[in-house]
């Protein structure tokens, strides 16, 4: 299994400001992604993170609101732009190992005011 | 495209009971995974079990299992003898080969009772 770390763990944001969410993991991977989960809902992916090439976004999500940086085969973030209330969820990196299990980061908790 | 259906949103179990929670899917991928994660009060996202789909033997990892029924499209988790910490909220998930993302159900809420 993969260890992964997010940081920050939490945070409270005011609306129109931005945060960067770092994701670590302790062993390469060829492919990162993040998943949003808004309160009391499942989680949705956000998009896929490879290592030297543009991020891949699901509908719905726009490079512009999500900038995914990817500099090398340990190490992600997410940026949630112009925060509104709408973005309060916890986001979450994961990575997949060679048997094909997933495995999540603790989560980064994001309330927006 | 991936979907999956969970059609219990909760569940109350009597501690050191079984517990079953459901899960069916739809796809139109040839192979495929599932799998099983548990999500406490504090957000993580802990990885339980994986099935694959050619795989000829129901996947177990401790007091957890996977009850695999292709032809039915089902692929229930099976808890035993639960605990108090087992109580967190149960999402199943599925995964095409050739594309790596999961699609996740709705989530079930399970509460041990003493």
């Amino acid at each position: 299994s993969a260890v992964i770390s997010q940081k920050p763990s939490r945070d409270i944001c005011q609306r129109g400001t931005s945060l960067t969410i770092q994701c670590q993991v302790d062993s390469q991977v060829t492919m990162m992604f993040w998943y949003r989960q808004q309160p009391g809902q499942s989680l949705t992916l956000i998009a896929t993170a490879n290592q030297g090439s543009e991020a891949t976004y699901e509908s719905g999500f726009v490079i512009d609101k999500f900038p995914i940086s990817r500099p090398n085969l340990t190490f992600s973030t997410l940026t949630v732009s112009n925060m509104s209330p709408e973005d309060s969820s916890i986001y979450l990196c994961s990575v997949e190992s060679s048997s094909y299990e997933q495995y999540f980061g603790p989560g980064t908790r994001l309330t927006v005011t | 495209a991936q979907k999956i259906t969970q059609t219990q949103p909760g569940m109350f179990v009597q501690e050191k009971e079984a517990v079953t929670l459901d899960c069916t899917y739809d796809t139109s991928d040839p192979s495929y995974g599932l799998f099983w994660y548990k999500q406490p009060s504090s957000g993580e996202m802990i990885f339980l079990i994986y099935q694959g789909s050619y795989d000829q033997q129901n996947a177990t990892e401790g007091r957890y299992s996977l009850n695999f029924q292709k032809a039915r499209k089902s692929a229930n988790l099976v808890i035993s003898a639960s605990q108090l910490g087992d109580s967190a909220m149960y999402f199943c998930a599925i995964r095409g080969f050739g594309n790596e993302k999961l699609t996740f159900g709705t989530g079930t809420r399970l509460t041990i009772i003493p």
